[in-house]
């Protein structure tokens, strides 16, 4: 089982900048989440979506950031535009159903310049 | 609003000296909880799911406990390889049992 792939797994980029964060949850789950983990603030959930539709999105810090689920395996998340602030570590998580553990992609460590 | 605190935020053991971690949650129609250990660089790892008070889980040197408002991972005998941080996470069941996670415990044991 390949697990949650998570891609690309670092990127810098400059204020401003467009980032789209990408992610290929396990195949069967139908349950994907993204956090994101900083040091002041831990791990915090942005938003899931459950059989392709964002369930719950009250994470979202603000309208420059959206998440969308085209199909049962492949999400993103976009960034537009970028700021410092936003530099942290995203995961990507998926579940087979509502009561299932969560596994966890290896991230992808945004730098924003 | 649905909080979840881990104590302590740190906790430096010799190797061999046991301890335990706290993790505590206020969250309304509490069904169960989950443990995870992340190691730096990496995703959470998935170590224990309890789902009534009253139950334990062990696997290798780790216990996981759950009361009705706070769960225990007791590391007993703790190796090097322990050092991690250990994350707890109740569902929230009135939001589709969304995991909140809590701030974490860095466990570093030295030999």
């Amino acid at each position: 089982d390949a697990g949650v792939i998570q891609s690309p797994r670092h990127e810098v980029t400059e204020m401003g900048q467009e980032v789209t964060l990408r992610c290929k949850p396990i195949s069967g789950h139908n349950s994907l989440f993204w956090y994101r983990q900083t040091m002041m603030r831990g791990l915090e959930l942005l938003i899931y979506f459950n059989n392709n539709v964002p369930i719950d999105d009250s994470g979202m810090p603000e309208d420059r950031f959206s998440a969308k689920m085209p199909n049962a395996s492949f999400s993103t998340l976009k960034i537009q535009p970028s700021e410092p602030r936003d530099s942290a570590v995203y995961f990507c998580a998926s579940r087979t159903d509502s009561t299932g553990e969560l596994f966890f992609g290896e991230g992808s460590r945004l730098t924003v310049l | 609003e649905d909080q979840v605190t881990q104590s302590p935020e740190a906790l430096r053991l010799q190797e061999g000296e046991s301890s335990s971690l706290n993790c505590s949650y206020t969250v309304s129609g509490l069904r169960g909880l989950f443990w995870y250990r992340q190691d730096p660089g990496k995703g959470p790892e998935f170590l224990f799911t309890l789902y009534s008070a009253g139950e334990e889980k062990e696997k290798e040197r780790l216990k996981a406990t759950l009361t009705k408002k706070e769960s225990f991972l007791h590391i007993t005998a703790p190796k090097p390889e322990d050092s991690a941080t250990y994350l707890c996470a109740p569902p929230v069941v009135a939001a589709g049992n969304k995991l909140t996670f809590g701030g974490g415990t860095r466990v570093l044991v030295k030999p």
